[in-house]
């Protein structure tokens, strides 16, 4: 069974730090996606990543995927009030083609102003 | 910016009834899914489809539930005989031709049993 494992859970910090969210497993997955969620929101897709060692920017979010393709980070640079929501990562555990998303279990970030 | 459509937002149903929640996903995309989340806990997958047929589902899908594209435009999630740990938000999302690199989620429907 394909696990994800996001790391902390819950995170509260000030405005202007930076702060680094993990995504783990034991099991290899062809592509990794990153996802905010707000409540009573669906999730809105912010990366997806391919490549292993594959690093993307989106302005103060970089996004990396290990280098065997089993782990995944989200690093926000300077957070602000607005980044605050639920952050989830999700492999995509097809067999078959069929492109399901399996996903963690989330980390939540509040930033104080 | 193309958005998958989700109705109703928020239903109520007596337990033992069927309900019918509806998705119009977006409209040049091919691979189009089911996904629910029980409150406070992880997104799971129900369904994929693709080319008129399920592609793969979860255990979770048993033969409570089933799925539809009737039109070529809506798709459909029924569950014949509610029961109150199907009380969930459902998310329809949908995928273009590259599958699991580039899905959109809909805003969810609320489902509660009562």
């Amino acid at each position: 069974t394909q696990l994800l494992e996001q790391s902390p859970q819950f995170l509260s910090i000030q405005e202007g730090e930076n702060l680094t969210v993990y995504c783990n497993s034991s099991s290899v997955f062809s592509s990794l996606q990153w996802y905010r969620q707000e409540p009573g929101e669906g999730p809105v897709l912010l990366v997806t990543v391919v490549t292993g060692g594959e690093v993307k920017k989106l302005k103060r979010l970089t996004f990396q995927f290990g280098d065997a393709r089993k782990d995944s980070s989200l690093h926000i640079t300077a957070a602000q009030p607005g980044d605050t929501g639920l952050y989830l990562c999700a492999g995509d555990g097809s067999k078959d083609s069929s492109y399901k998303l399996i996903f963690g279990s989330g980390t939540r970030l509040l930033v104080r102003p | 910016e193309p958005e998958v459509t989700q109705t109703p937002s928020h239903q109520v149903t007596q337990m033992g009834q069927e309900v019918i929640l509806r998705c119009v996903p977006i409209s040049n995309h091919l691979y189009f899914y089911w996904y629910r989340q029980i409150l406070g806990q992880k997104v799971e997958f129900l369904v994929s489809f693709y080319n008129n047929e399920i592609s793969e589902k979860s255990e979770i899908f048993d033969d409570q539930f089933s799925v539809e594209r009737p039109d070529g435009s809506n798709f459909t999630l029924k569950i014949r005989s509610t029961k109150l740990e199907d009380s969930a938000m459902y998310f329809c999302a949908s995928s273009d031709a590259q599958g699991a690199y580039y899905y959109t989620f809909g805003s969810g429907t609320r489902l509660t049993v009562v």
